[in-house]
């Protein structure tokens, strides 16, 4: 147990669906972040959230929007799902130079 | 934008052979990180370098940071089964890593 918990593990949803994904950093991180990984790919970064601000946007679609909560666990939200958004979605967290803390993922198929 | 290639894409080795793979990045990093994920599980980190032309090992792992701090490497002596999965190298963004294509190592025993 890595101590970053995402919520669901698996999830099957149609096209033109709508999900939310969820994130609890360890504790004591303020950051969040979220790659998508799609089969076979690297980690695309989404968007970094530090203490409920935005603070770094990726190549991340309109139709998705992220945001983290006072409690610090954030959520990622994916609109009018497309087959092609079916991935990986991992969330992290950090603390300087020991590197990102993955959560175990999320793995979206979109039918 | 900036962009970190990483090469080979795959690794095909006999176990006790080594195996390199190389990262390079468009712009200069103030710092690199190396991550390996196993088959159906999650990145986990290994190690970060900060400064010019630094080395550091772990047991078999010797990574490497470039002289310009735009490329860096991961060398694994003597692979060992257990080596099997993908790494990532990682390069220093604006409150964020941008990660490589990553390199697929499998072993054969």
């Amino acid at each position: 147990d890595s101590g970053v918990t995402q919520t669901p593990k698996h999830l099957i949803t149609a096209t033109g669906q709508r999900v939310t994904l969820r994130c609890s950093p360890r504790s004591g991180d303020l950051s969040v972040y979220w790659y998508q990984q799609s089969l076979d790919q690297g980690l695309q970064f989404l968007i970094h959230y530090y203490n409920g601000e935005e603070r770094a946007k990726g190549n991340i679609l309109e139709r998705f929007s992220a945001q983290q909560f006072p409690d610090l666990h954030s959520e990622l939200n994916l609109s009018s799902l497309e087959l092609g958004d079916s991935a990986l979605y991992f969330c992290a967290s950090s603390v300087a130079e020991f590197g990102y803390t993955f959560g175990s993922g999320t793995r979206l198929t979109v039918v | 934008g900036q962009q970190v290639m990483q090469i080979p894409q795959y690794q095909h080795v006999q176990e006790g052979e080594d195996f390199t793979t190389y990262c390079n990045s468009s712009t200069t990093l103030s710092n690199i990180q190396w991550y390996k994920q196993r088959p159906g599980g999650h990145p986990v980190f290994l190690i970060q370098l900060v400064k010019s032309g630094e080395v550091k090992k772990q047991k078999r792992l010797t990574f490497q940071f470039g002289e310009a701090k735009k490329n860096s490497s991961l060398h694994i002596t003597a692979t060992q089964t257990t080596d099997v999965g993908t790494y990532f190298c990682a390069g220093s963004g604006t409150y964020k890593y941008i990660f490589g294509t990553g390199t697929r190592l499998k072993v054969l025993a």
